[in-house]
């Protein structure tokens, strides 16, 4: 059982469009961060958000996170061919020290 | 420095071979994590250290598989009679304790085992 969920597993959009990721657990969580990865790289952090309810912004995208802290979004307005790459939720429950993953949103823009 | 150094970056090995991968993290970070990637998957957890003391092991991290972290600062990951299924992406990060678990990754070393 994976402890945080993503949706959708894959996702290939024309240039210029929106889309929004989303992360889901069960659990709650102190803090949770995005990833981007791409091929033969290691993931490179974007965010982190920390509060309930929180909304954070980085140029084009827009990162959420659960009033309840057990669930985040992302938000790509106007997506563009360098936002292709896989897209990770990772977070520690609370109490915990170890990082988890998601399950990983694979994205395509195409031009 | 200027983010988290994996060596190497890529290793071929025969089955039954012993390999051993060096992670070198951001120099004031006091965490450090080993993760293993497979095509398509999520980093999934191997194990991490605080300072020079291994705090946590996953269950998924066989008797072939050990980490060091002798003076808290570079780390070390050996697998020792490398099987097929043992091809992946090793992962290493590193992390303040102050910051929880906001966590800077390396490129990785790409192990495949023939």
């Amino acid at each position: 059982t994976q402890l945080l969920e993503q949706s959708p597993q894959f996702l290939s959009i024309q240039e210029g469009e929106n889309l929004t990721v989303y992360c889901n657990s069960s659990s709650v969580f102190s803090s949770l961060q995005w990833y981007r990865q791409e091929p033969g790289e290691g993931p490179v952090l974007l965010v982190t958000v920390v509060t309930g309810g929180e909304v954070k912004k980085l140029k084009r995208l827009t990162f959420q996170f659960g009033d309840a802290r057990k669930d985040s979004s992302l938000h790509i307005t106007a997506a563009q061919p360098g936002d292709t790459g896989l897209y990770l939720c990772a977070g520690a429950p609370t109490g915990a020290n170890n990082l988890f993953f998601g399950t990983g949103t694979r994205l395509t823009v195409i031009p | 420095d200027t983010g988290v150094s994996q060596d190497p970056r890529h290793k071929i090995t025969k089955r039954g071979q012993n390999v051993t991968f060096r992670c070198d993290p951001i120099s004031e970070h006091n965490r450090l994590y080993w993760y293993r990637q497979t095509l398509g998957q999520g980093p999934e957890f191997l194990t991490y250290f605080q300072n020079e003391a291994q705090l946590e092991k996953s269950r998924l991290l066989s008797d072939r598989f050990s980490a060091e972290r002798p003076k808290g600062s570079f780390s070390t990951l050996e697998i020792q009679r490398t099987e097929q299924g043992d091809s992946a992406m090793y992962l290493c990060a590193s992390s303040l304790v102050v910051s929880g678990t906001e966590a800077f990754f390396g490129q990785g070393t790409r192990l495949t085992v023939v």
